[in-house]
């Protein structure tokens, strides 16, 4: 079992918000760790959107608009990332990560269709 | 301008060796770790390994540990990724990360990536 679970695909409309969540395996606690989000747009590298362990340990990127917020589910053992008032733009990738037994994890990444 | 360009990729028979580069620039290289993201041709990223600012820590995937090795020339900029005994699953696009600590081991994220550069493991 992969160490992040991510949805491989999933649309929504414009104007519209969107969770993409990021599940972790069991026996590893979505509360211990910070879980970081990077957006990828086709040819593009990834960039960087924030980061969320909890409301007093978060961040966001440097020009990353409010709209995008994260959050944890500790029912589901996930983390999540909130897009609110879904733009064209916003149509991408998107990978959660986490730092896991001294190694970087990527999730295997949620295709956002705005349509 | 504050850039990464990786050089080096190239089509490689399986079980040969490849050496990646880093040019960085617009930074003060030096201050930063280093690390070094792949992602297979339509798959996601895998990270691949990672370097302090003084080579003093590192660590690396486990899925290339003991084929790559990651190391630094903070004279120079720059950054490599040497690669032996390559598989075919090693084809991908290789990104060259900035990390915001100057400690690999701190766990922060990537907030300055390159474009990458194509490695192709095939016969």
């Amino acid at each position: 079992q992969a160490v992040l679970t991510q949805p491989s695909s999933l649309s929504a409309s414009p104007g519209a918000s969107a969770s993409l969540t990021c599940t972790l395996r069991s026996g590893i606690n979505v509360g211990t760790y910070r879980i970081y989000w990077y957006q990828q747009k086709p040819g593009s590298p990834p960039q960087y959107l924030l980061r969320y362990k909890s409301d007093s340990d978060k961040q966001q990127g440097s020009g990353v608009p409010s709209r995008f917020s994260g959050s944890k589910d500790a029912s589901a053992n996930a983390g999540i990332l909130l897009i609110s008032g879904l733009q064209s733009e916003d149509e991408a990738d998107y990978y959660c990560m986490i730092w896991h037994s001294s190694a970087g994890v990527f999730g295997g990444g949620t295709k956002l269709t705005v349509l | 301008e504050v850039q990464l360009v990786e050089s080096g990729g190239g089509l490689v028979q399986p079980g040969r060796s490849l050496r990646l580069s880093c040019a960085a620039s617009g930074f003060t290289f030096d201050d930063y770790a280093m690390h070094w993201v792949r992602q297979a041709p339509g798959k996601g990223l895998e990270w691949v390994s990672g370097i302090s600012w003084d080579s003093g820590a590192i660590g690396y995937g486990d899925s290339v540990k003991g084929r790559f090795t990651i190391s630094r020339d903070n004279a120079k900029n720059s950054l490599y990724l040497q690669m032996n005994s390559l598989r075919a699953e090693d084809t991908a696009l290789y990104y060259c990360a900035k990390d915001i600590s100057p400690l690999y081991g701190d766990y922060w994220y990537f907030d300055l990536w390159g474009r990458g550069t194509l490695v192709t493991v095939s016969s």
